[in-house]
């Protein structure tokens, strides 16, 4: 089976610019996450959505981030306006189910680099 | 949210053994553990999962404890290429406690 697909594989902008990340999940798989990971640490649960509603966006900065899942499958990620803090590797996830031991699995991110 | 603590590295010989741990004292009775490993510059990897009992799969086995509070990924002849940092987490079944979240993982290190 294809996985899950991401773009762009690397982004460079200046701080307060806008930038927006796609993912493309396997094939119906109905839970989608993204993860933001900070050089050197691990991945931290951004949002997650069940088909296209979120089911947990606790720690999305939402002042600046924003994300949608439009038809219950492609997933845009957006900053606006990003700042420096915000450089790190955004990662989209997705499972068959929520819960019931589901694997994640992952795409190999977009890195992000705010000068 | 149930938490896991993991060593920080370990090192290896090529073909060997590896044992890698990982403790989940507050873990509750409808959390799976989860073992995922992440190459350079890629995605986490899922590895292997379970409940209660013992797995195992071609990558590696899972070990759980008898009380739960703890697990081992048995990686049973490193190679080079299983050099990444391995991440112990725990995914609720229920419908409360969503949230998949990684720690800081292990490095694993593999010396030829």
């Amino acid at each position: 089976e294809a996985g899950v697909a991401q773009s762009p594989r690397y982004k460079i902008i200046e701080k307060r610019q806008s930038v927006a990340f796609w993912c493309n999940p396997i094939s119906g798989h109905a839970t989608l996450y993204w993860y933001q990971q900070i050089l050197g640490q691990g991945p931290k649960l951004l949002i997650q959505f069940q088909n296209n509603g979120v089911v947990d966006d606790s720690q999305l900065p939402k002042d600046r981030f924003s994300a949608e899942r439009l038809k219950g499958v492609d997933s845009t990620l957006k900053i606006q306006p990003a700042k420096l803090e915000d450089s790190a590797v955004y990662l989209c996830a997705s499972s068959l189910v929520l819960g019931f031991g589901s694997p994640l699995h992952f795409g190999n991110g977009t890195r992000l680099t705010v000068t | 949210d149930a938490k896991t603590t993991q060593p920080n590295s370990m090192e290896s010989n090529e073909e060997e053994p590896v044992h890698l741990p990982c403790n989940h004292s507050t873990i509750s009775g409808t959390d799976y553990i989860h073992w995922y490993r992440q190459l350079p510059s890629q995605g986490p990897e899922y590895v292997i999962h379970g409940l209660t009992s013992n797995v195992n799969n071609r990558m590696a086995s899972l070990a759980i404890a008898e009380d739960r509070k703890s697990s081992t990924l048995i990686l049973h002849r490193a190679t080079l290429r299983d050099a990444a940092v391995y991440y112990c987490i725990l995914r609720d079944v229920g419908t409360g406690g969503f949230k998949t979240i990684f720690g800081a993982g292990t490095r694993l290190f593999v010396k030829a």
